[in-house]
């Protein structure tokens, strides 16, 4: 079954202790991407990858550092958690070579930094 | 990004067809439109997509108009299950935004039993 999978679902941290979000996929897909979703801001992209060790910023990525060393792996990390980093965290994954194609997003992670 | 307004919101019995309108006037010639919905603070879930003939699946069917500046949006059987908020995104044609979604605000849809 193609999908996209986060760990964990739920995470309460304290400021300032690193955490790491991860998210795999199993379709070979190129193009990853992390979102937050936010009451009233809806979704936004955090930072994007479009293969193996090529990642870029998205519109929100202050706070938040990514890496790419396998194309199926793309793990969020929060070297310094603070409060306005509470949200909803999804992946998400889609072929790159095809403007014409779906993205398969995660089941997302809860995140509260108290 | 070619922009999209929704409605808010919008209300539909249960199995009746719910038609969801996006306009997106400002839609370059190679960018597609995508629908997309989210169930209850779950991973957004695609619908279907096109880019100037209309498009059926098992899920939906799309309609876009001839000039491309609007679409529907259309469930043909609602059921309780489809309660959620819709999104229309025109996905950018290229370069390092290439696959990105835009996500606006939806249009949250309620069915009615």
């Amino acid at each position: 079954e193609a999908q996209v999978t986060q760990n964990p679902r739920y995470l309460i941290t304290v400021t300032g202790k690193k955490l790491t979000v991860t998210c795999s996929q199993n379709m070979n897909h190129e193009y990853m991407s992390w979102y937050r979703q936010d009451p009233g801001l809806g979704l936004r992209q955090i930072y994007y990858s479009m293969n193996v060790e090529v990642t870029d910023k998205g519109d929100v990525p202050e706070g938040y550092k990514v890496s790419r060393k396998e194309k199926r792996n793309f793990p969020l990390i929060l070297e310094s958690p603070s409060p306005n980093q509470t949200s909803l965290y999804f992946c998400a994954s889609s072929l790159l070579d095809r403007q014409d194609t779906e993205a398969f997003f995660g089941q997302g992670t809860r995140l509260t930094v108290v | 990004d070619a922009k999209t307004t929704q409605p808010t919101s919008m209300d539909c019995a249960e199995g009746r067809a719910a038609n969801l309108p996006c306009n997106h006037s400002t839609i370059s010639g190679n960018e597609y439109v995508y629908w997309y919905r989210q169930i209850h603070s779950q991973g957004p879930q695609y619908i279907i997509h096109g880019l100037k003939n209309n498009e059926t699946n098992e899920m939906a069917s799309l309609i876009i108009t001839e000039d491309r500046k609007s679409s529907t949006l259309i469930l043909p059987h609602a059921t309780l299950r489809d309660t959620a908020v819709y999104y229309c995104i025109v996905r950018d044609a290229g370069g390092t935004s290439y696959g990105k979604l835009t996500f606006g605000q939806g249009t949250i849809l309620t069915v009615h039993p």
